[in-house]
């Protein structure tokens, strides 16, 4: 079955940097982007972004350019989203979805990680 | 960015009621619209995607309508695994922007 798997909650100062990663494991498209939404407390989604698995193209949200990065090593089938310059504003659940491209460009996001929290606090 | 305005924010039902959750857009989607249900402490789960097109697995309870720039996701009869919150979001261009949610709990 298909699994993305997220690495552990996370506690940082404001000014630090994060690195959330994302394990996939049995998703069968050949193609696919994966995505980056986070969820504040009691708040709703949140786009930040998406990187193309196979080519390693990014494009982030406006509000995020500058301050957010996302890799992957395809050798592992991981991926990562790095958010510097962390301000309590930041603290949330940040999630990782997949995004099949074989059918085309507009697909849903059709599977979800289960959620990393990252907490900025001093 | 395309903002998408949905409604209402909350809700309160009981088993067996119909439920409809709308969401708007400011300009054509060509029904890149997606909808899904998130539960506490749960990541988002996909129900219906392309405006009205039932994810494999998903309830046919669950159905989804588009006419122009508005659409639906209606439950026909609520049952209790439904109490949870849910979003519309576009895939049509990024951003991929979400609705504010919809909260659907118990009368």
């Amino acid at each position: 079955q298909v699994q993305l798997v997220q690495s552990g909650a996370e506690v940082k100062k404001p000014g630090a940097s994060v690195k959330v990663s994302c394990k996939t494991s049995g998703y069968s498209s050949t193609d696919y982007d994966i995505n980056w939404v986070r969820q504040a407390t009691g708040q709703g989604l949140e786009w930040m972004g998406w990187m193309n698995r196979n080519s390693g193209n990014t494009g982030y949200a406006q509000k995020f350019q500058g301050r957010v990065t996302m890799t992957r090593d395809i050798s592992i089938n991981t991926a990562y989203m790095e958010l510097s310059g962390l301000r309590f504003e930041d603290t949330a659940v940040y999630f990782c979805a997949t995004r099949p491209l074989d059918y085309g460009g507009n697909s849903p996001f059709d599977y979800w990680g289960q959620g990393t929290l990252v907490t900025v606090s001093s | 960015d395309i903002e998408m305005t949905q409604s209402p924010s909350s809700l309160s039902a009981s088993v067996g009621d119909r439920v409809t959750i709308t969401c708007r857009t400011p300009q054509t989607i060509t029904n890149y619209l997606n909808w899904y249900q998130q539960k506490p402490g749960q990541a988002p789960k996909l129900l219906i995607f392309h405006a009205s097109s039932l994810r494999s697995g998903v309830p046919s309870r669950f159905s989804g309508r588009a006419s122009g720039t508005t659409f639906t996701l209606t439950i026909s009869s609520l049952q209790p695994d439904d109490f949870a919150t849910y979003y519309c979001q576009q895939s049509y261009s990024t951003p991929f922007t979400f609705g504010g949610g919809t909260k659907v709990d118990i009368k």
